[in-house]
């Protein structure tokens, strides 16, 4: 059984920085390109940065290029997105994802809320 | 890196037909065969209905089908259901490796 699981998430303040984590199970993580997807309350899905099988290549949405980098290690089988500079409107529940589209698991979210 | 386009909201009576439209530009889903199609129940994961415009993954039911003409995909959910009440969104390839989202459709089944 495929299952994404995000961590890292919680109450930060405006400029502070957050790690999330996803850890994949049930499927060759290292076959997939992987993606966050971010949503906040209230709010529709943004797709905020998404990251080749080997690393090699990846690529964010404008509004966070040059705060936030999407990675990820292989042999633990597990993505990342390392968050500096958070804004208020970076509040959201983060999702990892398979794929760039066709996005056929999701993990259940984690909720990062940014505010003093 | 503009959203896709949706309407707000849609409705239906059971056991009819609904069609929700999303509308992008050449550069995303009238560039790519990769227009998908998400299912979101309140405080749920959002679910993958339709993959590259019109395949439906396992489990998924007939009823729910999607096309595309030019920069406008769409996604017909036929005889509704009670359970089809949900937000929509749909998704599009945009080129260099990233994604774009549309803005999600609130279904209502009457």
């Amino acid at each position: 059984e495929v299952q994404l699981v995000e961590s890292g998430g919680g109450l930060v303040q405006p400029g502070g920085s957050l790690r999330l984590s996803c850890t994949a199970s049930g499927f060759t993580f290292s076959s997939y390109w992987m993606t966050w997807v971010r949503q906040a309350p209230g709010k529709g899905l943004e797709w905020v940065a998404s990251i080749k099988q080997d690393g090699s290549d990846k690529n964010s949405v404008d509004s966070v290029k040059g705060r936030f980098t999407i990675s990820r290690d292989n042999a633990k089988n597990s993505l990342y997105l390392q968050m500096n500079s958070l804004r208020a409107e970076d509040t959201a529940i983060y999702y990892c994802v398979r794929n760039i589209v066709s996005n056929d698991f999701w993990g259940q979210g984690t909720l990062v809320t940014v505010s003093s | 890196q503009s959203a896709l386009t949706q309407p707000p909201s849609a409705s239906g009576s059971p056991g009819q037909s609904v069609t929700i439209s999303c509308t992008g530009t050449s550069s995303d889903v009238g560039g790519y065969n990769y227009v998908s199609w998400y299912q979101q129940h309140p405080g749920r994961a959002p679910k993958l209905m339709i993959s590259e415009v019109s395949k439906r993954p396992s489990g998924v039911p007939d009823r729910f089908s999607g096309s595309k003409s030019g920069n406008t995909a769409s996604l017909t959910v036929s005889g509704l259901q009670a359970e089809d009440e949900a937000d929509y969104y749909c998704s599009s390839y945009a080129g260099s490796n990233r994604g774009v989202f549309g803005g999600g459709t609130k279904l209502t089944v009457l």
